[in-house]
């Protein structure tokens, strides 16, 4: 059965910290790591990962994957209110495993 | 603005009664799927269409959950007698398959809240 496992699940901090976030997987049919941010209501696409090693960023989030190791994680730097949410983890070929997220709580 | 569109935003009905959760995905996707999410179960594929054609439905509850796409600009979920543990944000996603297997990222609708009495 596919596995897909983020941590922490939560985690608080103020404006300005860094966060790492991770994902561990065990899945049958790799082709593509996703992550996704999740406010209020649908989940919104981040980063998609293929290739390990690569860095992805998108202004102050960077992602990078490990296919050796099973892993990928979420990085966030100066942190800002807005940045709360939920932050998803997927893993699969079309068919995508998520992860039950860690929720990312930005304090003023 | 491209995006993927869900009708109703919030569905409230009783146990027993028929539910249809429509989506229309973004215009020259030919990838649909249908997700459920639950606090306790999280976001679990409920089934996948390509080009139309229903691919893998093995998510769902096969006696009473149904998914069909009438056209390219429509895909169904219907519910038939919906029960109470199907409460649930039930969302649609969109995505461009261009060979083979291999797909690109999914956009995700808004979500049908749905809650069974």
């Amino acid at each position: 059965e596919d596995k897909v496992v983020q941590s922490p699940l939560s985690l608080v901090v103020h404006e300005g910290d860094t966060v790492t976030l991770n994902c561990s997987y065990e899945v049958t049919n790799f082709r593509s790591l996703l992550w996704y941010k999740q406010e209020k209501k649908a989940p919104t696409f981040l980063f998609m990962l293929t290739s390990s090693g690569i860095e992805k960023k998108s202004g102050r989030l960077s992602s990078i994957l490990d296919k050796k190791e099973l892993f990928s994680i979420l990085n966030i730097t100066a942190t800002q209110t807005g940045d709360s949410a939920i932050y998803l983890c997927a893993v699969g070929d079309y068919k995508l495993s998520f992860g039950a997220g860690t929720t990312v709580t930005v304090r003023a | 603005d491209a995006r993927v569109t869900q009708t109703p935003r919030d569905k409230v009905t009783e146990m027993g009664q028929e539910v249809t959760m429509r989506c229309q995905p973004i215009l020259g996707h030919n990838t649909v799927f249908w997700y459920r999410q639950t606090m306790m179960q999280g976001l679990e594929l409920l089934a996948y269409f390509r080009n139309r054609a229903p691919l893998d439905d093995s998510g769902m509850p096969k006696d009473r959950f149904s998914a069909e796409m009438p056209d390219a600009t429509l895909a169904t979920l219907k519910i038939q007698p919906s029960e109470p543990r199907d409460s649930a944000v039930y969302f649609c996603a969109s995505g461009l398959s261009t060979s083979g297997d291999s797909y690109n990222e999914q956009f995700f609708g808004p979500g049908t809240r749905l809650t069974v009495l």
